[in-house]
């Protein structure tokens, strides 16, 4: 069965700051992966995703991942962090052509003003 | 677009009753809709996947007789819990994909069930 991992599950950081988030998964075979993002109240939204092609993917409000197959990594960037950018960060894998997402265990974001 | 909203968002029942969550995609037909369980501090976990007109395809773990889905159609599904226990209180999130192939679930914003 896949698994998706998530490195750092809290982090703490300055406005201006850059962030990274790492995002692991174990299942060999082709598959789609997908960041979302939870503000505090409200629901999941998705951030960006990549299904094939240019490995390095830009996704909304300047956020930016990373597809990297050799290391199975789908690791998140942001250049510069806002206060607004708070929230929980959960990555996300499913297998190519079936649509069943599984989850990483989520990074909380501190931004701090 | 590729709105999901969810109702109720919050609700509080006694042990021992039924509980029916509803999902449905605004703005989109949902052929496929999934059902997550949310626990505090912790990430999602898939309990089922529904398909419009059949039976849903329930995760290991997950008692079918317990949580009853329903997809009645191409844009509302329905989670029952049904003899509702305080173990399962929680927060139940849907989601919808718009068809197989694109494999992009949007999320709606959640129902906290708390069985007292």
């Amino acid at each position: 069965a896949q698994s998706v991992s998530q490195h750092n599950h809290h982090v703490i950081l300055s406005e201006a700051a850059s962030l990274e988030l790492g995002c692991n998964y174990s299942y060999g075979g082709t598959v789609n992966l997908f960041w979302y993002v939870q503000y505090p109240g409200q629901h999941l939204q998705l951030l960006l995703k990549y299904f094939s092609g240019d490995p390095l993917v830009k996704g909304i409000k300047g956020f930016e991942a990373e597809f990297i197959k050799s290391k199975f990594s789908f690791n998140l960037r942001k250049p510069s962090v806002q206060w607004s950018d708070t929230a929980e960060y959960f990555c996300a894998v499913n297998k190519a052509a079936g649509n069943k997402l599984t989850f990483g265990g989520g990074t909380r974001v501190l931004v701090k003003p | 677009g590729a709105v999901v909203s969810q109702h109720p968002s919050r609700v509080i029942c006694k042990s021992g009753t039924s509980v029916k969550i509803e999902c449905r995609s605004l703005d989109f037909q949902a052929t496929t809709m999934f059902w997550y369980r949310q626990f505090p501090k912790q990430s999602l976990m898939l309990m089922a996947t529904s398909n419009e007109g059949s039976k849903a395809t329930y995760e290991q773990g997950v008692e079918k007789d317990k949580f009853l889905i329903n997809h009645a159609s191409l844009t509302l599904s329905t989670l029952t819990v049904t003899s509702a226990h305080p173990e399962d209180s929680s927060f139940y999130i849907c989601s919808a994909s718009v068809d197989r192939y694109t494999d992009t679930q949007y999320f709606g914003p959640g129902t906290r069930l708390t069985v007292l």
